[in-house]
């Protein structure tokens, strides 16, 4: 079992819905979590972070936790074209360690 | 400085050359890591250097591999005898190492051994 999983995709939404990624992983004293989005031949750029079980909304994203189904998810309400990129979770275990999963693939119809 | 910078952006080498990737961290981050990502895959970890303590190396592939940060700022990966499989992007990224650890990667060194 890989320590962070996530579906490759590609994701396909149409523009103006909510995009929906989610992520698992397998230590369970994880203790942050965080989504990169990383376009095309770009490098990763972190756009949430969340530690506590529950909901953390910033602008149209918002990162939702459950320690105990060791589950993360990334929500993208008004999903633009501009949205389509390769987001990435990872997990630190509680050391200075990032564990990244293989990313989902996004696309934004327009 | 602004970012992370690193360099050279693309390397193209032999088959059993040297090669030795340059990292510059943002201005006081004390938390240095090392990355490589394959195509369609995620970072995949390598070493981690605390101020210049590499306080982590178990991601490192084999003992071809080595990196250093000898003042706690610029750091260097260095693969000896280079093989075909060690193409690939090779990420730095940096951090302030005070509890809140948001990655801020660099642009990444693409890897090329013909």
């Amino acid at each position: 079992q890989k320590e962070v999983e996530q579906n490759s995709g590609p994701l396909s939404v149409p523009e103006g819905a909510i995009a929906s990624l989610n992520c698992t992983y397998s230590d369970r004293g994880s203790q942050s979590f965080f989504w990169y989005r990383q376009y095309s031949g770009k490098s990763p750029e972190l756009i949430m972070f969340i530690y506590s079980n529950g909901d953390k909304e910033d602008g149209r994203f918002t990162a939702q936790l459950n320690k105990a189904s060791q589950y993360v998810s990334l929500l993208i309400r008004d999903s633009q074209p501009s949205d389509s990129a390769t987001y990435l979770c990872a997990v630190n275990p509680g050391t200075y360690k990032y564990i990244f999963g293989t990313g989902t693939r996004l696309k934004v119809l327009a | 400085g602004a970012g992370v910078s690193q360099s050279p952006r693309y390397k193209v080498t032999k088959r059993g050359q040297d090669v030795a990737l340059r990292c510059d961290p943002i201005s006081g981050h004390v938390s240095l890591y090392w990355y490589r990502q394959a195509l369609g895959q995620g970072p995949e970890f390598l070493t981690y250097f605390n101020y210049e303590a590499q306080q982590d190396k178990s991601g490192l592939p084999n003992d071809r591999f080595s990196a250093e940060r000898p003042e706690g700022s610029i750091s260097t990966l260095t693969i000896q005898r280079t093989e075909q499989r060690d193409s690939a992007m090779y990420r730095c990224a940096s951090s302030t190492g005070t509890g809140e650890e948001k990655l801020f990667f660099g642009s990444g060194t693409q890897l090329s051994v013909l």
